[in-house]
């Protein structure tokens, strides 16, 4: 599986947007790019994958550049209880390759 | 979403005994299970990969004789630490892939299960 970069931590106030960057230059042409999160001791939760187009579901939003290569992840209006690290992760979905995880994005939301 | 469950969430244990950690779907039949651990501060690490009615797949590094893992059925995945030392201590997170739909697999994560070893 592609390599991703993140930044490791991000701020954003209550209420505002929070964009999340994701780089994956190496991206294969079969491989999507998901968002999980974790919040402070639980398991990762599933927000959203995307291949090339933009996606959007009642969590979050996904903007993939058009060579693929980045990503953006958009909380539209953030909560405190948004506050958790986000993993992006290009993975092959056809088939049972597994998810490997990277350091991800610490986004703390401050009232 | 799909629901997993993992018990139990926390388990405190003496030095050399075992602990068993159960991974359950709830509502779906998963083929195949995975098992990480998180240390603190640190990314998740897969240790393992397991389909069920088959011998799991162990990442390299990853003792298969102390960390036993068993996949008797399609909702159940179980992962004992077989004399469990301090340096165990860890946060398992156990995740079951959904049946494939078209081409997606997909994979929902359990709460986890905070191991702490005395």
């Amino acid at each position: 599986d592609a390599k991703t970069t993140q930044p490791t931590s991000m701020d954003c106030a209550e209420g505002r947007a929070a964009n999340l960057p994701c780089n994956h230059s190496t991206i294969s042409g079969n491989e999507y790019v998901y968002w999980y999160r974790q919040i402070h001791s639980q398991g990762p939760q599933y927000i959203i994958h995307g291949l090339k187009n933009n996606e959007t579901n009642e969590m979050a939003s996904l903007i993939i550049t058009e060579d693929r290569k980045s990503s953006t992840l958009i909380l539209p209006h953030a909560t405190l209880r948004d506050t958790a690290v986000y993993y992006c992760i290009v993975r092959v979905a056809r088939g049972y390759s597994t998810l490997t995880f990277g350091k991800g994005t610490m986004l703390l939301v401050s009232p | 979403g799909a629901v997993v469950s993992q018990h139990p969430s926390r388990v405190i244990c003496k030095s050399g005994t075992s602990v068993k950690i159960e991974c359950r779907s709830l509502d779906f039949q998963a083929t195949t299970m995975f098992w990480y651990r998180q240390f603190p501060k640190q990314s998740l690490m897969l240790m393992a990969t397991s389909n069920e009615g088959s011998k799991a797949t162990y990442e390299q590094g990853v003792e298969k004789d102390k960390f036993l893992i068993n996949h008797a059925s399609l909702t159940l995945s179980t992962l004992t630490v077989t004399s469990a030392h301090p340096e165990d201590s860890s946060f398992y997170i156990c995740s079951a892939m959904t049946p494939g739909q078209g081409l997606y697999n997909e994979q929902f994560f359990g709460p986890g299960t905070r191991l702490t070893v005395l």
